[in-house]
């Protein structure tokens, strides 16, 4: 079975400090990882994916598949990174997708 | 290119009824996934349909049940509703296999 885990429920960051949003997961094989993020009154949206290795709004995150970790991370946080996140897992050839239960950045200015 | 859409947005119904909501992906996308938020459980797979077929479905009772049509609009469906099922409904659209999947706004069903 696949199981994603975010630990914090609520981060609370300073306006230029470093953000790092954890995300741990368990699957025998191959997953694909991603990141989707949900602002206020808005609709979960898709900040990243592994495979595109890209920084999207500042953004990365890499795939460690010794520690099964995926976390997010941002050198320097903004007031307008505040949202909901959540780390998402996907197995098999098929749109299976496992959600981590979400953290709330909260970046104070 | 539109969004997904989802009707209605609210809706209210009492124990033992019924409820059918509706999913219109993106032009273009084949797969529609359904999803159950709630403040407890978080965001609970429920099923994934690709041209007209359950791909795969996630651990809910048989009461939700979800069908996709050809032009790939999507319903799911819930009997004997339950207190429990008061949740905000989400439906997600894809190309297809594990692309990006694109989230509508969602349907908040209340249980009374």
């Amino acid at each position: 079975a696949q199981r994603v885990t975010q630990p914090e429920k609520l981060l609370s960051v300073f306006k230029g400090a470093p953000v790092e949003l954890k995300c741990n997961y368990s699957y025998s094989g191959s997953p694909e990882l991603f990141w989707y993020v949900q602002y206020s009154r808005q609709r979960l949206q898709l900040l990243l994916r592994h495979i595109s290795r890209e920084s999207i709004k500042g953004f990365t995150a890499d795939l460690n598949k010794g520690e099964t970790s995926f976390h997010l991370k941002k050198p320097f946080a903004q007031e307008e990174d505040s949202a909901m996140y959540y780390c998402a897992l996907s197995a098999g050839g098929y749109q299976k997708v496992t959600f981590g239960t979400g953290t709330k950045l909260q970046v104070i200015p | 290119k539109a969004g997904v859409t989802q009707t209605p947005r609210y809706l209210i119904k009492t124990r033992g009824q019924q409820v059918t909501l509706s999913c219109s992906p993106i032009s273009g996308h084949r797969s529609v996934s359904w999803y159950q938020q709630t403040p407890g459980q978080g965001l609970q797979f429920l099923f994934e349909y690709f041209s007209e077929t359950q791909r795969n479905k996630g651990n809910f009772p048989g009461r939700f049940s979800g069908r996709q049509f050809s032009n790939s609009r999507s319903e799911m469906n819930v009997s004997t509703l339950e207190l429990g099922d008061s949740a905000l409904y989400l439906c997600a659209s894809s190309l297809a296999g594990r692309d990006t999947q694109y989230f509508g706004p969602g349907t908040r069903l209340t249980v009374l």
